[in-house]
């Protein structure tokens, strides 16, 4: 157990519908991280939020957006759903942000289904 | 930009059978670099890393080498068992950034 909580596991809706993804963070890390998995991208980093703030952007589409709360949990937004946004989305968490690697602990992930 | 290429799946060995899972990379600057594993079901792992060239990352029986010459971190172990059937991805992680990049994945299984 990486201490990286997601909810919900599993998520089944329609296209052109808007869900919301939550992730909480190991006790203690103030940075987390998105990543999208899916067979034809592979492993891709969405974005980035540190302490509140958001800190780096990857290939996030305009259609996602994302936050972290005071208490450090975070949410993905999803609206305006494609088929090909059916995916695994993982969380991760590490302690700090700077020019060092930390290392990152990824969440059990939210398994995404478009009908 | 920076991409990471691991060799293609999936692989499947008998136990104890010596492993080695290619990857190659390019990148700008002095990315670290990593191997991260998926059991069924699960988030990913960090297996081992190395911060720069020629530092040998290991774990569980695991190795691997930074070499910045062949821009490679292959993962190597000397006698696989069952329970390390998983998916393997290689990433790394830009100088001054932390997000990772990662490669597409190796689906290993080790039959009894």
């Amino acid at each position: 157990d990486s201490g990286v909580t997601q909810t919900p596991k599993h998520l089944i809706t329609a296209t052109g519908q808007r869900v919301t993804l939550r992730c909480s963070p190991r006790s203690g890390d103030l940075s987390v991280y998105w990543y999208q998995q899916s067979l034809d991208q592979g492993l891709q980093f969405l974005i980035q939020y540190y302490n509140g703030e958001e800190r780096a952007k990857g290939n996030i589409l305009e259609r996602f957006s994302a936050q972290q709360f005071p208490d450090l949990h975070s949410e993905l937004n999803l609206s305006s759903l494609e088929l090909g946004d059916s995916a695994l989305y993982f969380c991760a968490s590490s302690h700090l942000s700077g020019r060092s690697y930390n290392e990152q602990f990824f969440g059990p992930g939210t398994r995404l289904t478009v009908l | 930009g920076n991409s990471v290429t691991q060799m293609e799946g999936p692989v499947t060995l008998s136990e104890e059978a010596f492993l080695t899972i290619n990857c190659t990379y390019t990148a700008t600057g002095y990315p670290s670099l990593f191997w991260y594993v998926q059991y069924p079901g699960e988030g990913l792992q960090l297996l081992l890393k190395a911060t720069k060239a020629d530092d040998k990352g290991s774990n569980k029986g695991f190795e691997a080498t930074y070499r910045k010459e062949t821009t490679s971190f292959h993962l190597e172990k000397g006698s696989v068992q069952v329970s390390d059937s998983a998916v393997y991805f290689c990433a790394l992680s830009e100088s001054g950034a932390q997000k990772l990049v990662f490669g597409q994945g190796t689906r290993l299984t080790i039959n009894p």
